[in-house]
């Protein structure tokens, strides 16, 4: 069974400039999460989708972040513009169920904002 | 929201000792309690979950008990090997919501 994937698995952009990150869940998982890892931190949710529609988007800073899921299988993440302060691993997980069920992450992207 | 501490926040402990890590939440609709595994650089991993309706499980040298009534479930593991050093995260979740992961706790085991 193929894992969830990630694209790019680094990036390095200066401030104010725009970045996206794209993620293909496991195939038949409805739920898709994105979370933000800063180094030392544990992984804080940004945006959970269930299909195409969003669950939870309540931590998601939405004036510069956005985050869509279309035809409900890939998503991508964006940024814009980045600040100092996004530098951090965007994970990517999907699952079974809502909350209940085990959550797959991908390999995640190494973000850089100098 | 779901509030999660994990203690401690870091545990050192010499090769085949015994290591215990506690979560505890808020959220009292949490029914499912997994435990997150995540090596320096890698993605987080599964190691062990637990439902509302068991009181604890066991593979092989990995527990989860869970007291859901004081609200606070715990992760042991026994005969520790260095290859479990690592940082692990607690999840409480529930239908419904998302997973909230706690803040890590570092294992350091000692050869």
């Amino acid at each position: 069974e193929a894992g969830v994937a990630q694209s790019p698995r680094y990036k390095i952009i200066e401030k104010r400039q725009s970045v996206a990150f794209w993620c293909n869940p496991i195939s038949g998982h409805a739920t898709l999460y994105w979370y933000q890892q800063i180094l030392g931190q544990g992984p804080k949710l940004l945006i959970q989708f269930q299909n195409n529609g969003v669950v939870d988007d309540s931590q998601l800073p939405k004036d510069r972040f956005s985050a869509e899921r279309l035809k409900g299988v890939d998503s991508t993440l964006k940024i814009q513009p980045a600040k100092l302060e996004d530098s951090a691993v965007y994970l990517c997980a999907s699952s079974l169920g809502m909350g209940d069920t085990e959550a797959f992450f991908g390999q995640g992207t190494r973000l850089t904002v100098v | 929201g779901e509030n999660v501490e994990q203690h401690p926040s870091t545990l050192s402990v010499q090769e085949g000792d015994s290591a215990v890590i506690k979560c505890t939440y808020s959220d009292s609709a949490s029914n499912y309690f997994p435990w997150y595994k995540q090596e320096l650089g890698k993605r987080p991993q599964l190691i062990i979950d637990i439902r509302s309706n068991v009181g604890e499980k066991k593979d092989q040298r990995i527990a989860v008990t869970l007291n859901k009534t004081a609200k606070h479930f715990s992760l042991h593991i026994t005969e520790t090997q260095p290859e479990d050093s690592a940082v692990y995260f607690c999840a409480p979740g529930d239908y419904g919501q998302n997973f909230v992961f706690g803040p890590g706790t570092r294992l350091s085991v000692l050869p």
